[in-house]
């Protein structure tokens, strides 16, 4: 089954203690990203990758790097986590980043940092 | 800077009532929009993907309309069952940007009751 994958997918940690979102997607997709939905601002993009070794920011990366080693995988790191980055995040992917392309989303990891 | 409005916030219909959701954008240069369903637990379903050459795409009782010149697009159910509940995004593609990054509204939460 076509799917984009995350793990884990609820967490409780506490300021300061260093964290990796997994995700992992089977399509063979060149484009994945990052995003928060938080209520009342909706979703906004983290971090995205064009393709391996190719990452950029989005409209909110303070606090999170992430990496692209492999082209199915983009782990989301929260280095130093702080109660402002308790939020639900998603994965998401898509055949190519340069051309608008459907894309498909994870089932979001809830995150609260206390 | 393109935003994406979403109205209503909430909507709570009997069972078998058709039903409208809107979603304007402030940019019309917008490459493609496309509607998703979130359900709590289980991330984003892209539902339609409307490009920006086409007025309407249909799947089953979701009709999606887009008119780019007043930046509106509105979802249609046809028929609405319980099954349907759950929470309604639209997203912009912005036409010309680097990468495929989605402007989210912040959703309509849709309750069909039985």
């Amino acid at each position: 089954e076509a799917q984009v994958t995350q793990n884990p997918r609820y967490l409780i940690t506490v300021t300061g203690k260093k964290l990796t979102v997994t995700c992992s997607q089977n399509m063979n997709h060149e484009y994945m990203s990052w995003y928060r939905q938080d209520p009342g601002l909706g979703l906004r993009q983290i971090y995205y990758s064009m393709n391996v070794e190719v990452t950029d920011k989005g409209d909110v990366p303070e606090g999170y790097k992430v990496s692209r080693k492999e082209k199915r995988n983009f782990p989301l790191i929260l280095e130093s986590p702080s109660p402002n980055q308790t939020s639900l995040y998603f994965c998401a992917s898509s055949l190519s980043g340069r051309v608008s392309n459907e894309q498909f989303f994870g089932p979001g990891t809830r995150l609260t940092v206390l | 800077k393109q935003e994406v409005t979403q109205i209503p916030a909430a909507l709570s219909v009997p069972e078998g009532e058709n039903l409208v959701l809107n979603c304007s954008f402030t940019d019309s240069a917008i490459y493609n929009l496309q509607w998703f369903r979130q359900d709590p637990g289980k991330g984003l379903t892209s539902l339609l993907l409307i490009q920006s050459s086409q007025r309407e795409q249909t799947s089953g009782r979701l009709n999606a309309s887009l008119d780019k010149s007043s930046g509106r697009s509105t979802l249609y159910i046809a028929a609405s069952q319980p099954g349907d509940s759950a929470t309604y995004l639209c997203a912009a593609s912005l036409y010309g940007g680097a990468t495929n990054k989605l402007i989210f509204g912040t959703g309509t939460l849709l309750a069909v009751q039985p």
